[in-house]
């Protein structure tokens, strides 16, 4: 089975410009989560969705940030306009409910802000 | 005040010892504790959940010390392929969708 899916792996973009993170969780998994790995702050929760529907954004940074979730199978994530400092590598995960603490992670999406 | 802490390490063994890592967490509301394991470039993975009275997963063992506020990982008989960065993570109670995680402390075994 397919497991979560990440696009773009790799992103390279010049401050001020949108970027867009794509993310397809594994197929019937009901929630879905965005995170960011950075070396100083570690791996911190962005915002998660039950049934595509936004649950907890207080780890979104600033409004910058945006995530949505128009269906089961697909949601983004958006920052514009984008700094250097939100360079960093973004996961989403996927759960099933009733497996609380078996997150699927994706292979992450390594953003560089020039 | 970091909701989790780790020694980023790196912690440098030879293949066959025993090493083990300690994390410390802030808020004793803290309810379940875990270990995932990142390697190099590429996404985390769920070790293993630690458990109140302990566990061991083969050459794994994970404790929970909830007076002093930490939990810890003790891998014996270390291999090469242990070689990675190994992240705790807490979650609250009524909030097991809200991770908190450390920053990794990161293992080299060598040969």
């Amino acid at each position: 089975d397919a497991g979560v899916i990440q696009s773009p792996r790799h992103e390279v973009t010049e401050m001020g410009q949108e970027v867009t993170l794509r993310c397809k969780p594994i197929s019937g998994h009901d929630y879905l989560f965005w995170y960011r790995q950075t070396m100083m702050r570690g791996l911190e929760l962005l915002i998660y969705f039950n049934n595509n529907v936004p649950i907890d954004d207080s780890g979104m940074p600033e409004d910058r940030f945006s995530a949505k979730m128009p269906n089961a199978s697909f949601s983004t994530l958006k920052i514009q306009p984008s700094e250097p400092r939100d360079s960093a590598v973004y996961f989403c995960a996927s759960r099933l409910t009733g497996t609380p603490y078996e997150q699927y992670f994706g292979p992450g999406t390594r953003l560089t802000v020039t | 005040r970091k909701e989790v802490e780790q020694d980023p390490g790196p912690f440098n063994v030879p293949e066959g010892a025993t090493v083990a890592f300690n994390c410390t967490y802030s808020n004793s509301a803290s309810q379940s504790f875990f270990w995932y394991r990142q390697d190099c470039r590429k996404e985390p993975k769920l070790l293993m959940s630690v458990y109140s009275s302990g566990n061991e997963d083969g050459r794994f063992t994970a404790q929970l010390n909830r007076a002093s506020q930490y939990i810890s990982l003790l891998i014996r008989d270390s291999k090469l392929s242990d070689s990675a960065t190994y992240l705790c993570a807490v979650n609250m109670k009524g909030n097991f969708n809200k991770f908190y995680f450390g920053s990794g402390t990161k293992l080299n075994v060598k040969p």
